[in-house]
């Protein structure tokens, strides 16, 4: 059983669009994450919920709107995709928000803005 | 300003050896730093968590290095497997309020047989 998974793994589309990534984790964690990994393979944290609270929001341009419907899911919209948003998004969970938790990674989804 | 810096993009060793990778960190006081491994098209996986007052925690054939004076991690791989090629990240924790972890670049090793 997968612990945390992502879809859709692959995602272009062409600048402008609204598109969404949903991530779901069955570990019984708390706290969900969304990351960033540009072409330079700089992992970069976005947004952290615990137990569907934003707890962290890092400075990401309000185009991005996570939601977290249950603490088992977190989904990312996009709106008005740019050229910049490619990149790799990886969602990730932990136990708690200590960041002394170890934390579980998705397999990322691709995304490409023509 | 605050970096992460690991020592390089790129790391080339032979089978049998061992690797060892470096993680500097500039202007941070963290309380402990993790390493990851991540695999082309897959997320980072966690490997290990050193605290500021440990000097050195190992599992298997994996150790790490914490050294707060010189701000620097060392991850070594002893006995290296072509399965250990990978590309590594260390992350540590910035120690201030509620920062989230912060990742370094990666190095990208490849142990040949």
């Amino acid at each position: 059983d997968t612990a945390v998974s992502q879809t859709p793994k692959y995602l272009v589309t062409q600048m402008g669009n609204d598109k969404s990534i949903k991530c779901e984790q069955n570990l019984g964690h708390d706290t969900m994450y969304w990351y960033k990994q540009d072409s330079k393979k700089f992992l970069k944290i976005m947004f952290s919920y615990n137990n569907k609270e934003l707890i962290i929001n890092e400075t990401v341009p309000n185009r991005f709107s996570p939601k977290s419907p249950d603490k088992a899911h977190l989904n990312l919209h996009i709106n008005s995709l740019e050229l910049g948003d490619s990149a790799v998004y990886f969602c990730a969970s932990s136990l708690t928000s200590v960041y002394t938790d170890t934390q579980y990674f998705g397999p990322g989804t691709r995304l490409t803005v023509l | 300003s605050q970096k992460i810096e690991q020592n390089s993009e790129a790391l080339n060793i032979q089978e049998g050896k061992t690797a060892t990778l470096t993680c500097n960190y500039t202007n941070y006081s963290p309380a402990y730093l993790q390493w990851y491994r991540q695999d082309p098209g897959r997320g980072p996986v966690f490997l290990l968590l050193i605290r500021e007052n440990e000097k050195e925690k190992r599992k298997e054939r994996l150790k790490v290095t914490f050294d707060t004076t010189l701000k620097q991690s060392l991850f070594h791989i002893t006995a290296s497997q072509p399965a250990d090629s990978a590309t590594y990240l260390c992350a540590l924790d910035p120690n201030s309020g509620n920062t989230p972890l912060v990742f370094g670049k990666g190095t990208r090793l490849s142990v040949i047989a």
